[in-house]
C-alpha cells in the first residue's frame, strides 16, 4: 500500500535556529496536507499543496510540493517557542478516499 | 472556521464496559469522518472511514465488531469500543471532511478522547 515517509522523527533546535521536515510518498500525489499536533492537543490543518512544484508560505514556514508530487518539506525559518510540537505531513493519492498520515517529525526548541 | 467536537475527552472505566465516543460538526456536514487511534509519541493510525448513511470502511486489522461505528447524520458519527480491555486504551481522534469533494477538504480533527480501561 500507500507509505508516506517522514523524516527525522525528532528534532531538536535552539531558538533563533531553522528547522525542516521532509515528507517522501512511494507514490504519486494528488495533494499533500501539513499539520501540526501541539503537546497535549490535536492535529490542527496548516495547508495544503496542490500544484506540481508548488511553494506556500506563511510568516516563518515555507511549504514545498515536489515536481514530481512525491515529496513535500516544511522549513521553520528562525524557530520559536510557540512552533514547538509535531507536524505531520498527509498525501492524498489520486481516486483514493483517504490520506495516509506519516509518522510526524516533533519538534522541541530551547530557549 | 470549522469545529469538530469530540465527546468525552476522558474516560476511565472497568475492564468489559463498552465506551461511546462522539464527534460531532459543529458548523459543518461532514459526509466522511475518520476514526484514528494515537499511542504516545506516535503517528495517527487510521481506524475506519465513516461515510454518512452507509457502513464504515475499516482498516486492515481493525475488527468491525470491537469498534462499532454509526454515521446517522450529516453532523455525527460515533465510536463504540465494545467490551473494552486494558490494550483497548488509548487516544482516539475523529476528523471530519466539510464535503464529498475530499480530494481538496482539509481534515478537521476533534480534540481527541483519552480512554484507560482499569
Amino acid at each position: 500500500g500507500q507509505q508516506v515517509m517522514q523524516i527525522p522523527q525528532y528534532q531538536h533546535v535552539q531558538e533563533g535556529e531553522d528547522f525542516t521536515t521532509y515528507c517522501n510518498s512511494s507514490t504519486t500525489l494528488s495533494n499533500i496536507q501539513w499539520y501540526k499536533q501541539r503537546p497535549g492537543g490535536h492535529p490542527v490543518f496548516l495547508i495544503q499543496l496542490v500544484k506540481s512544484g508548488e511553494v506556500k508560505k506563511q510568516k516563518r514556514l515555507t511549504f514545498q510540493f515536489g515536481e514530481a508530487k512525491k515529496n513535500s518539506s516544511l522549513h521553520i525559518t528562525a524557530t520559536q517557542t510557540t512552533d514547538v510540537g509535531t507536524y505531520f505531513c498527509a498525501g492524498l493519492r489520486t481516486n483514493a478516499g483517504k490520506s495516509t498520515f506519516g509518522d510526524g517529525t516533533t519538534l522541541t526548541v530551547k530557549p | 472556521g470549522a469545529v469538530v467536537s469530540q465527546h468525552p475527552s476522558w474516560v476511565i472505566c472497568k475492564s468489559g464496559t463498552s465506551v461511546k465516543i462522539e464527534c460531532r460538526s459543529l458548523d459543518f456536514q461532514a459526509t466522511t469522518m475518520f476514526w484514528y487511534r494515537q499511542f504516545p509519541k506516535q503517528s495517527l493510525m487510521l481506524m475506519a472511514t465513516s461515510n454518512e448513511g452507509s457502513k464504515a470502511t475499516y482498516e486492515q486489522g481493525v475488527e468491525k465488531d470491537k469498534f462499532l461505528i454509526n454515521h446517522a447524520s450529516l453532523t455525527l458519527s460515533t465510536l463504540t469500543v465494545t467490551s473494552a480491555h486494558p490494550e483497548d486504551s488509548s487516544f482516539y481522534i475523529c476528523s471530519a471532511r466539510d464535503t464529498a469533494d475530499y480530494s481538496n477538504q482539509p481534515q478537521h480533527f476533534g480534540d481527541g478522547t483519552r480512554l484507560s480501561i482499569l
